[in-house]
């Protein structure tokens, strides 16, 4: 089974348009994450979510917005898209509490703006 | 704030030679430290993590790390690179519950 699993595995768009990416983990973990790859690879923490408490990193749009129904998924919706959204999205999770802190990762979601 | 280097962006090693890839690191307090594989298309696999104890840590697939405290170092080394390793390697540090990332190595073992 996978662990972390992410949906759809691409998505091409136009501009303007609003978009969401499904995530799920099976883990059990308490948090869970989405990360932007950019076309150099660089990876950005974009948020954080643990037991209802959101941790946003202060540069992302807010075009972007998490929404958790519960502790196994973290959907990331995307309003307005804009060519520079173009990237690959990961979802990640992590046991926090007790927990041995690393991330699993799901296999991403490249989104392409036109 | 934590944060990680990774000073090179690319590495070429020989099969069956030993190989590096480095990292360095800037934290307040004791650092947690990880590595994770990239392959093409695919997302990040952990390989290893130092919490505590031990300054040499085994990972996955006959990886290894070396922390190093006087050196803020945390190399990543394997001692027979074989070609399925070429891959993009990210070092990374625990920032409050996140990870920031090191900018990634691409390493290419050549046959």
């Amino acid at each position: 089974d996978t662990a972390v699993s992410q949906t759809p595995k691409y998505l091409v768009t136009q501009m303007g348009n609003d978009k969401s990416i499904k995530c799920e983990q099976n883990l059990g973990h308490d948090t869970m994450y989405w990360y932007k790859q950019d076309s150099k690879k660089f990876l950005k923490i974009m948020f954080s979510y643990n037991n209802k408490e959101l941790i946003i990193n202060e540069t992302v749009p807010n075009r972007f917005s998490p929404k958790s129904p519960d502790k196994a998924h973290l959907n990331l919706h995307i309003n307005s898209l804009e060519l520079g959204d173009s990237a690959v999205y990961f979802c990640a999770s992590s046991q926090i509490r007790g927990g041995a802190h690393e991330q699993y990762f799901g296999p991403g979601t490249r989104l392409t703006v036109t | 704030a934590q944060s990680v280097a990774q000073p090179e962006d690319q590495v070429n090693v020989a099969e069956g030679n030993p190989l590096t890839v480095k990292c360095t690191y800037s934290v307040s307090g004791n650092p947690y430290l990880f590595w994770y594989v990239q392959y093409p298309n695919r997302g990040l696999q952990f390989l290893l993590k130092y919490i505590t104890g031990d300054n040499l840590v085994k990972g996955s697939y006959g990886f290894e790390a070396e922390f190093n405290k006087s050196q803020t170092s945390f190399h990543l080394k394997k001692p027979s690179a074989l070609v399925s390793d070429s891959a993009l390697y990210f070092c990374a540090v625990k920032n409050a519950n996140n990870l920031f990332f090191g900018t990634g190595t691409r390493l290419t073992v050549i046959p």
